[in-house]
């Protein structure tokens, strides 16, 4: 069963490009969390859906910062007009149930870490 | 008051030690509790959920004190590949993300 897959791992942009990221869940699992960990920090939750639906962007920046998670495919977290601070590693995790019920585990992917210049 | 507090580290503790460090978090109304372990420029991975009872598994043993929001782990005869960042992670009630200490590092010296 393989795990939460991420690509690209990593992701080199120029400010005011834009970068795609993408986030394949593990098998089973319905559930998508991206969280950003910026240099020396902890790990920030940014947004959860589930397939078609966002369910809580609390975290997500108000502007440039969009997710989805379409029917068919994997989640994409997409930055438009990328800016020096978005250099960061982003996280994306999932679960086979709702978090928030029932103190059920998220399970990691490795990571896309992007660099802007 | 940050939502998840931690003490930085780094901890460096001899092969065979035992080692404890212990997190706080400040919502009263969290309701799931873990420790994640992060390797250098890796994923965060879970170590272990702690229940409110304490638990233990293997060599990590985790304590949770609701009164005084707190989690703690311990870990028994250290090995070099315990060396890490452990995360201690926060649930609240109703929230869909988890919240995350900033985590403490910990060095097994040999």
């Amino acid at each position: 069963n393989a795990g939460v897959m991420q690509n690209p791992r990593h992701l080199v942009r120029r400010r005011g490009q834009e970068a795609r990221l993408r986030c394949s869940p593990m098998k089973g699992h319905s559930h998508v969390y991206w969280y950003r960990q910026l240099p020396e920090e902890g790990l920030k939750f940014m947004v959860y859906l589930q397939k078609e639906n966002i369910i809580d962007e609390s975290g997500m920046p108000k502007e440039r910062f969009s997710a989805e998670f379409p029917k068919e495919g994997p989640s994409i977290l997409r930055i438009q007009q990328v800016v020096r601070g978005d250099s960061a590693a982003y996280f994306c995790a999932s679960s086979p149930l709702r978090t928030g019920g029932a103190g059920n585990e998220q399970f990691f992917g490795p990571g896309t870490r992007l660099t802007v210049l | 008051r940050k939502e998840v507090e931690q003490d930085p580290g780094p901890f460096n503790v001899p092969e065979g030690a035992t080692v404890a460090f212990n997190c706080t978090y400040s919502n009263s109304a969290s309701q799931s509790f873990f420790w994640y372990r992060q390797d250098c420029r890796k994923e965060p991975k879970l170590l272990m959920s702690v229940y409110s009872s304490g638990n233990e598994d293997g060599r990590f043993t985790a304590q949770l004190n609701r009164a005084s929001q707190y989690i703690s782990l311990l870990i028994r005869d250290s090995k070099l590949s315990d060396s890490a960042t452990y995360l201690c992670v926060v649930n609240g009630r109703g929230a869909d993300g988890l919240t995350f200490g900033k985590g403490t590092h910990l060095i097994i010296q040999p």
